[in-house]
């Protein structure tokens, strides 16, 4: 059965550094996610992606993220500058073969650790 | 703006038995999806059922079922012959039908431990 896949699963960075995490959606799906849980929280939307453009962000996503799908298979998550705050799990979610009102699937998850 | 609420931090349940974790959402909506997800010790988060608010029937899936009450805007999820592996974070998440690309938003969660 196809799956998100999602790499590095642990990353520790030093703050101000910048990181990249990356992830390949399921195959012919059209939608890309990136969510993220802090330690004992729930998960929180990022950004949704769709048709080489960003869908929509939430207020956490500010200019220090970015997105992109660099070829036909990556989708990545870079934060620019991190900060102690960015520390969480990072989780890619993709869906949507005929339209976005379908299942998510999600990855297993980067851990985000910045020091 | 649309609210998950799990009131149920934790849960625990003996091995084969019946457990029902609870689920409130807040919206204006009339179309839209509810989801649950559980998340076991390796962080994965794994969908367990999800249910289409225009459908009156409520979902099931093997040993997981769903009492969807659209007017109460609830979404509880019932385990049935609970088994180790069941043992887990259980996430409710609503999905807007219109407007937004569709992201997801979760509750709290609910920590439920299956005892042998």
């Amino acid at each position: 059965e196809p799956e998100v896949t999602q790499t590095p699963s642990h990353q520790v960075t030093q703050m101000g550094q910048e990181v990249i995490l990356r992830c390949v959606p399921i195959s012919n799906h059209l939608y890309f996610y990136w969510y993220r849980q802090i330690l004992g929280q729930k998960v929180e939307f990022l950004v949704s992606f769709y048709n080489n453009e960003i869908s929509e962000k939430s207020e956490i996503f500010d200019d220090q993220f970015s997105v992109e799908r660099p070829d036909g298979s990556n989708f990545t998550l870079k934060i620019r500058s991190t900060k102690l705050e960015d520390s969480a799990m990072y989780f890619c979610a993709s869906s949507g073969k005929t339209g976005r009102q379908e299942t998510q699937y999600f990855g297993p998850g980067t851990r985000l650790l910045v020091l | 703006a649309q609210t998950v609420t799990q009131s149920q931090p934790e849960m625990s349940v003996q091995e084969a038995e019946t457990v029902t974790l609870s689920c409130t959402y807040d919206t204006s909506e009339n179309n839209y999806y509810l989801f649950w997800y559980k998340q076991p010790p390796s962080r994965q988060m794994i969908l367990v059922i999800r249910q289409e608010a225009y459908k009156q029937q409520n979902a099931t899936e093997n040993r997981f079922s769903v009492n969807f009450q659209k007017a109460a805007k609830s979404f509880s999820l019932k385990i049935s012959d609970s088994q180790l592996g069941d043992t887990a974070m259980y996430f409710c998440a609503f999905m807007n039908y219109g407007g937004s690309q569709g992201n997801l938003i979760f509750g709290k969660g609910t920590k439920l431990s299956v005892k042998p």
